[in-house]
């Protein structure tokens, strides 16, 4: 069984970076998949913030591109956010999760199959 | 941020079948596989539907979902007081080369 369990601190203060780590159990991140990131401020949707393959390539919400970086470490089986210069609008539970990608006759298919529990990040000074 | 839309609210009561919309455009829904989530109240986001009508193991037959053009639709029959949750539709969009989410639709049990 696939489990992600996310790890970081719980206050930031306003223009610092946020730092978290997903941890993946049950499956090698080596081998396969793509490994994103989520985030849902409180009472609101859901918003994409990217993902990673577990070659390193990235791909990113362009509205949050300049600010975001996602990286792997394999040899941990873990993958990190980094976000910076953090706002209050920042304040959300952040998911990590994996997604399959591929293409066929329909378009793009992509889809989050596992999730973590979710942690929730507050910017506040 | 959402390009895909959601009503807000859907209802029924016990055994009745809800229907969820989810309008998109030709870069996301029009051309890419639609996917939707269930998430109750203080988890995770579970799958529910994906590349368009297909049920992931473990997921009801009651659970439904159908694509027709630039829109998608998410069906539960046999509503059941557990089917309470907020539901979020989502596809890749090509203009913005993102994964984008629906504004999601809150279900109420009557």
């Amino acid at each position: 069984q696939v489990q992600l369990q996310e790890s970081g601190p719980g206050l930031v203060k306003p223009s610092e970076t946020l730092s978290l780590t997903c941890a993946v159990s049950g499956y090698s991140i080596s081998s396969g998949y793509y490994w994103g990131w989520i985030r849902q401020p409180p009472g609101k949707g859901l918003e994409w913030i990217g993902s990673i393959y577990h070659s390193g390539s990235t791909y990113y919400n362009p509205s949050l591109k300049s600010r975001v970086t996602i990286s792997v470490d394999t040899s941990k089986n873990q993958f990190s956010l980094k976000l910076s210069s953090v706002t209050a609008a920042d304040t959300a539970v952040y998911y990590c999760a994996r997604h399959d990608l591929y293409y066929d006759s329909s378009g793009t298919v992509y889809y989050f199959d596992y999730w973590g529990q979710g942690t929730l990040v507050t910017v506040s000074s | 941020q959402s390009v895909l839309t959601q009503p807000p609210s859907a209802s029924g009561t016990p055994g009745q079948r809800v229907t969820i919309s989810c309008s998109g455009s030709s870069s996301n829904i029009g051309s890419n596989t639609v996917n939707w989530y269930q998430q109750l109240p203080g988890t995770a986001p579970k799958l529910l539907i994906y590349s368009n009508n297909q049920r992931p193991s473990g997921v009801p037959d009651r659970f439904s979902g159908s694509k027709s053009g630039t829109s998608a639709s998410l069906a539960i029959s046999g509503l059941q007081s557990e089917d309470e949750a907020d539901y979020y539709c989502a596809a890749w969009d090509d203009s913005l080369n993102g994964h984008v989410f629906g504004t999601g639709t809150k279900v109420t049990v009557l």
